[in-house]
């Protein structure tokens, strides 16, 4: 079993639309929760960072936090075409003053216009 | 400023031969982490840097591959006797300072082809 698991999709929604991803993990020892945004043929670039239990808004993205039943979810409120991307869920512990990141295999959203 | 870049884009190479991926991290990043990312998969860690040293080298799946930062900026990845199963994008991220709760930004990728 990994221990980030991620629904791959493929997710077609019409523009306008709230999406929802989520990921579970396992690992307790997970501390930062992260959401990254990939463009095809192109690097993760970060989207969200948090290290609490709770909610976290920026702009029309949301990322949500439940260490208790290790499930983290970003939502996207009115989406983009421009949003179509791969959204990876990622997380790491401490070890030691660096980050050793843990990502799921990503999902791939699609916005229709 | 210039963010982080991967050379090549694109290598192809044939089973068994020797290949270099080369990093740029963005001037004044001392943390350097180098990424696998296989078809349909997310990016699994490789190797970290803090300046020259490679402090956490778990993640190279066998001595095939091999790291080196020798002036703690520029990074190169070196696979020996490449197999069919290397195939896939490997990325160089590079963050501050290699804290926790630094931000790791990303090149571009280098897409490596073993026929």
């Amino acid at each position: 079993q990994k221990e980030v698991e991620q629904d791959p999709g493929p997710l077609s929604v019409p523009e306008g639309a709230i999406v929802s991803l989520n990921c579970t993990y396992s690992n307790s020892a997970f501390q930062y929760f992260m959401w990254y945004r990939q463009y095809s043929r192109k690097g993760p670039e970060l989207l969200m960072y948090t290290y609490s239990s709770g909610n976290k808004e920026d702009g029309r993205f949301t990322a949500q936090v439940d260490k208790s039943s290790k499930y983290i979810s970003l939502f996207i409120r009115d989406s983009q075409p421009s949003d179509s991307a791969t959204y990876l869920c990622a997380m790491t512990g401490r070890t030691g003053g660096y980050q050793k990141v843990t990502f799921g295999t990503g999902t791939k959203l699609q916005v229709i216009p | 400023g210039a963010g982080v870049s991967q050379t090549p884009s694109n290598k192809v190479t044939e089973k068994g031969k020797y290949v270099e991926l080369r990093c740029d991290p963005i001037s004044g990043h001392t943390a350097l982490y180098w990424y696998r990312q296989s078809l349909g998969q997310g990016p699994e860690f490789l190797i970290y840097f803090q300046g020259t040293g490679a402090a956490d080298d778990s993640g190279l799946p066998n001595d095939r591959f091999f790291a080196v930062r020798p002036e703690g900026s520029v990074s190169t990845l070196k696979i020996q006797r490449t197999e069919r199963g290397d195939s896939a994008v490997y990325l160089c991220a590079s963050s501050p300072q290699g804290e926790d709760t630094d931000t790791q930004y990303f090149g571009p990728g280098t897409r490596l082809t073993v026929l």
